[in-house]
């Protein structure tokens, strides 16, 4: 019944590897975002869709690219992992796309590039 | 840069007492929301309040805004061990379609 559902919780690579994050969600809702959280648990959107139009992409090096193959999924592929992408990245949803309603987040991915 | 800083940075209080959190913003917002965030875990919506609102409760919380001063507080009530997480304040803000965090606010409730 999880409502914003992310695979896999944990993710250990080496870097140069290249890498995918899943995320699913069951609410109906249009939007779906990517938000990193550093180590100081500062937490900073990377990417928006809105029914799987790219809304925001916050200045994320190309080597992240996001897919949304319906508007209930947003992954995120990874390119050439760097040390400096070890992280938590969280999937979240939202009704609007203006920044009007709640986000609904998934319990996150720990990646770390080693 | 960042639009929401909570103060303070952590906070430890006995079980019961009340915790109140702060947080100031830069810009003007639509709304402002408050979330939880378990050690291991997603963040949760606790409570969002418009920018046309002055006070709004929820059980044990209480969240007050004041935009003159661009400012929220978030106040928990008898809090209990389990309100230990992180707390985070986020400002909704129309000219940038997003919700912007700040850094949060580190709680502990000691039995």
């Amino acid at each position: 019944d999880t409502a914003v559902s992310q695979t896999p919780k944990y993710l250990v690579t080496q870097m140069g590897n290249d890498k995918s994050i899943k995320c699913e969600q069951n609410l109906g809702h249009d939007t779906m975002y990517w938000y990193k959280q550093d180590s100081k648990k500062f937490l900073k959107i990377m990417f928006s869709y809105n029914n799987k139009e790219l809304i925001i992409n916050e200045t994320v090096p190309n080597r992240f690219s996001p897919k949304s193959p319906d508007k209930a999924h947003l992954n995120l592929h990874i390119n050439s992992l760097e040390l400096g992408d070890s992280a938590v990245y969280f999937c979240a949803s939202s009704q609007e796309a203006t920044g009007n309603s709640p986000l609904h987040f998934g319990n996150g991915t720990r990646l770390t590039v080693t | 840069s960042q639009q929401g800083e909570e103060d303070p940075q952590a906070l430890s209080i006995q079980e019961g007492e009340n915790a109140t959190m702060n947080c100031s913003y830069k810009t003007s917002i639509n709304n402002l929301q408050w979330y939880r965030q378990n050690s291991g875990r997603g963040l949760v919506h606790l409570i969002l309040i418009r920018s046309n609102e002055r006070e709004k409760h929820s059980g044990r919380l209480r969240v007050t805004l004041d935009t003159s001063k661009k400012s929220s507080s978030l106040l928990i009530t008898a809090s209990r061990a389990a309100d230990t997480a992180s707390y985070f304040c986020a400002t909704g803000v129309t000219s940038y379609d997003k919700v912007i965090f700040g850094p949060g606010t580190s709680l502990s409730v000691i039995p």
